[in-house]
């Protein structure tokens, strides 16, 4: 079965800086979907962005980019410029093609400093 | 109302009692998720549903029952919980088919087992 770590916990980054969260897997497919998802306080889940596995290109949605290492199964996930509503917790996903499972991180908790 | 909704947001239960929680999606998928979130742990998959039919069930304990009566709605049916299961627990629905396979997330219900 596919499994998906975060090895940081906690991370912390100045108002306006760059951060990076990491986050590996372990699969034998080698064709998924990867995901970094966002949870702020409130709770509401949503998605930051998506990388498909057959993509060399790493995805990037305005301040978020990934760096997508598929031989070293590695997905991390750079946050430039950080916004204090950057704060949340951030999980990375797996998703299989072929069936309906999606394997989550245990999150890293970012905060932003002002 | 557009996405995913839960009600209700937060429910406290004795482990006696019997009650159920609610999903709606409003988004025209056809695959609907329950998961369960508890503190510094990854979030644990429950049940997958496609098309109504359950196509997933992750050896959860019988006191959690799930039902889908169409495919935008989603209940979780509690009886006789432990203090263990305090947890919040997220609902998730997905194109059954689709490009990104991405999951979009409700609110959550904070349930508290006394």
């Amino acid at each position: 079965a596919q499994t998906v770590t975060q090895s940081q916990p906690e991370m912390s980054v100045q108002e306006a800086e760059t951060v990076t969260l990491s986050c590996t897997y372990d699969t034998s497919e080698s064709d998924y979907y990867l995901f970094w998802y966002k949870q702020p306080p409130s709770r509401q889940m949503i998605l930051v962005i998506r990388q498909e596995a057959y993509k060399q290109q790493n995805a990037t949605e305005n301040r978020f980019s990934v760096n997508f290492q598929k031989a070293a199964k590695s997905f991390s996930l750079k946050i430039s410029d950080s916004q204090l509503g950057d704060a949340a917790m951030y999980f990375c996903a797996y998703r299989s093609l072929n069936n309906n499972d999606m394997r989550f991180g245990a999150g890293t908790r970012l905060t932003v400093k002002p | 109302e557009t996405g995913v909704t839960q009600t209700p947001r937060h429910l406290v239960m004795g482990m006696t009692n019997k009650k159920s929680l609610k999903c709606e999606q409003h988004l025209g998928h056809n695959a609907m998720y329950w998961y369960k979130q508890s503190a510094k742990k990854p979030l644990e998959l429950m049940f997958v549903y496609n098309f109504k039919e359950q196509t997933e069930n992750n050896s959860v304990p019988s006191r959690f029952s799930p039902e889908c009566p169409n495919s935008s709605h989603l209940f979780l049916h509690l009886h006789t919980l432990q203090p263990e299961d305090s947890a919040l627990y997220l609902c998730a629905s997905a194109p059954a088919k689709g490009a990104s396979y991405e999951q979009y997330f409700g609110p959550g219900t904070r349930l508290t087992v006394t």
